[in-house]
């Protein structure tokens, strides 16, 4: 099955600097590639996404970079600000695929 | 609309003792889906269904049963809790496979002593 490695484990950056979290995957097959994130005692929520046929995708202050080659793929926050604070997962399944495999998550704080 | 719920949100238990846990969805979704969510361990599956009346393993079904007999609906049972059963418990629902998201209910905490 799929393997979702994700890195770092936590991140301290200080206000209005950028933050990178990246992951690798390993089922060559998985082509939709997800970002939750979850803030302390909430449920996880979609932030953004991006599929197989796209190398980059933005939104606001938030972008996702996909290199299928070779197996990766990075969340970007720019201008941090002290409500991004959570944990973020990123997370590979197959489009028409059941289930997605998530990482281990990265636990952003933003200094202010 | 609610989204999807959970019930209950907190539970305690005795080692042995048995539970079941709701999740309830009115986005008319086909599937739905149990993870269990430990420290450094982000979102593990335990069980998930692609329709009424099917269900199907995921990552770490030992221990847990589950039940679609209605759309709307997905149970987690327990049959005999262990302590490594601790754990925060998360449902969630997706619409169409081809897009993928899922929608998460708010948790259940749950503590086997």
């Amino acid at each position: 099955g799929e393997n979702v490695e994700q890195h770092p484990s936590t991140l301290s950056v200080q206000e209005g600097d950028s933050a990178v979290i990246k992951c690798t995957y390993s089922d060559s097959a998985s082509n939709y590639f997800p970002w939750y994130k979850q803030e302390l005692g909430k449920r996880p929520q979609l932030i953004i996404d991006i599929r197989s046929n796209v190398g980059e995708k933005k939104d606001q202050r938030i972008a996702v970079t996909l290199n299928k080659t070779a197996k990766h793929f990075s969340l970007h926050i720019t201008e941090t600000q002290p409500e991004d604070s959570a944990v973020y997962f990123c997370a590979a399944g197959g489009l028409g695929d059941y289930k997605l495999s998530f990482g281990a998550g990265t636990t952003v704080t933003v200094r202010a | 609309n609610a989204g999807v719920t959970q019930t209950p949100k907190f539970r305690v238990l005795k080692t042995g003792q048995s539970m079941t846990l709701l999740c309830a969805q009115d986005m008319n979704h086909e599937y739905m889906y149990w993870y269990r969510q430990d420290p450094g361990m982000g979102l593990r599956l335990i069980h998930y269904s692609v329709g009424e009346g099917t269900t199907a393993k995921g990552e770490v079904p030992d221990g847990y049963n589950v039940s679609r007999l209605k759309k709307q609906n997905f149970l987690l049972g327990l049959e005999s809790a262990a302590p490594s059963q601790t754990s925060v418990y998360f449902c969630a629902s997706s619409g169409t496979p081809a897009y993928n998201e899922q929608f998460f209910g708010p948790g259940t905490r749950l503590t086997v002593l």
